[in-house]
């Protein structure tokens, strides 16, 4: 099975700033890696499709970036509302879906 | 617009069973693939069983292989998931999900969007 793995676990940061968070996967994926934004109590939604695509209605100070087994989401401008907590799943494995462990962002 | 909502959570014993109900609006339910994913308390995400837009074809995670089973009903727009034998580790939000077209690629598998969830507990 693929294993998905992220960096950091959990980082601080204030509005303004620039945050990146990687996904590493334990075998080439291509670029079948999809990120998704968490709020505490409240179902996952979909940012990224297929490492780069922006998912319609995303703000635009969201990116991905990535191919094989190296993977980044950068937020250029952390906005308040971008508090949360960020998964990201491959989709390179058409039988098994595998998510990361989740990249906790809160405010400094 | 695209709405997703379960239902059927609730408190059962070990070795107990449940059914999980997702009701789909404002799409063509028949022409996607559907998806149950989890998060027990505090956790991150896991990705349980998905089905074939046709209900042909089904996968599980191997955590619940053999105890879970999905199943969709496209005259009533309707998913499921049978929980059998139930364990304290089952204990979770289940998210219905919507999966990738039938007509797009095989790895186009992302989940988009989620239903609110419903939660299991599973306690003596």
């Amino acid at each position: 099975d693929i294993q998905m793995t992220q960096s950091p676990s959990s980082l601080s940061a204030s509005v303004g700033d620039r945050v990146t968070i990687t996904c590493r996967a334990s075998q080439s994926i291509s670029s079948y890696l999809n990120w998704y934004q968490q709020k505490p109590g409240k179902a996952p939604k979909l940012l990224i499709y297929a490492a780069s695509s922006l998912q319609s209605g995303v703000p635009s100070r969201f990116s991905g970036s990535g191919s094989g087994t190296d993977f980044t989401l950068t937020i250029s401008s952390l906005q308040p509302e971008d508090f949360a907590t960020y998964y990201c799943q491959q989709s390179y494995s058409t039988l098994i879906f595998t998510f990361g462990p989740g990249t906790k962002v809160d405010i400094k | 617009q695209v709405q997703l909502v379960e239902s059927g959570g609730g408190l059962v014993k070990p070795g107990g069973s449940l059914r999980l109900s997702c009701a789909a609006s404002g799409f063509t339910f028949s022409d996607y693939y559907m998806s149950w994913i989890r998060q027990a308390p505090g956790k991150g995400l896991e990705w349980v069983s998905y089905i074939s837009s046709s209900g042909s074809s089904m996968y599980y995670a191997d955590s619940v292989k053999g105890r879970f089973t999905i199943s969709r009903d496209n005259a009533k727009n309707s998913l499921y998931l049978q929980m059998n034998s139930l364990r304290a580790e089952d204990t979770a939000v289940y998210y219905c999900a919507r999966g990738r077209y039938y007509g797009s690629g095989i790895h186009e598998n992302w989940f988009d969007p989620w239903g609110q969830g419903t939660l299991v507990t599973v306690s003596a």
